[in-house]
């Protein structure tokens, strides 16, 4: 059964580069048929896709955060990273990893997510 | 503001049947599927509809799901309490090199 688990700081100063990881367990990351994707939830919104990284280790991110955003894998520890840098409190959110089916099909399988706030 | 268009909020009595719109556009639902997730409070989102009508394993056949052109809709029949969540919709959007959207979701409540 496929399953995600992120981690990482809950709390990041303004200015300073968000840190998660996803590990996965259940599937290899380096199979061709997900693609591993970031999405965060501000509070009271919907989501918002940040990113994802494919099989290959090649990496898509958001036309509006791709400029701070940085998609990674190790897939010796079958995990993959998100770094988002230069935050403020707008980046305030819960970040999701998932299991992007097809890379644009579907989310087949969500993380239950990290909350991270942005504040000094 | 999300790129999908979503009532904020529906709502019905034990029994009923709730249907959420979902509203995009030429490069997103009109090119690309639709998929729906249901998110109970305090938990993460899960899969409830996939390529716009297909329910994975485990999904009761109350829900089911459409689309027409650019727009989808999530149909919940037989409302249950347990069904009283947020829904949102995605879809990939082919613009700016390819990108996901989702819509800013909808509020059921079982009155």
């Amino acid at each position: 059964q496929l399953q995600l688990q992120e981690s990482g700081p809950g709390l990041v100063k303004p200015s300073e580069t968000l840190s998660l990881t996803c590990s996965v367990s259940g599937a290899s990351i380096d199979i061709s048929h997900y693609y591993w994707g970031w999405i965060r939830q501000p509070p009271g919104k919907g989501p918002e896709w940040i990113g994802s990284i494919n099989y290959t280790g090649r990496s898509y991110h958001s036309p509006s955060l791709k400029s701070r955003v940085t998609i990674s894998s190790d897939t010796s520890k079958n995990q993959f990273s998100l770094r988002l840098s230069s935050v403020t409190a707008a980046d305030t959110a819960i970040y999701y990893c998932a299991a992007d089916v097809g890379g644009g099909d579907y989310m087949a399988v969500w993380g239950e997510g990290a909350t991270v706030t942005v504040s000094s | 503001q999300s790129v999908l268009t979503q009532p904020p909020s529906a709502s019905g009595t034990p029994g009923q049947r709730v249907t959420i719109s979902c509203s995009g556009g030429s490069s997103n639902i009109g090119l690309n599927t639709v998929s729906w997730y249901q998110q109970l409070p305090g938990t993460a989102p899960k899969l409830l509809i996939y390529s716009n009508n297909q329910r994975p394993s485990g999904v009761p056949d109350r829900f089911s799901g459409s689309k027409s052109g650019s727009s989808a809709s999530l149909a919940i029949s037989g409302l249950r309490s347990e069904d009283e969540a947020d829904y949102f919709c995605a879809s990939w959007d082919d613009s700016l090199n390819g990108h996901w959207v989702f819509g800013g979701g909808t509020k059921v409540t079982v009155l």
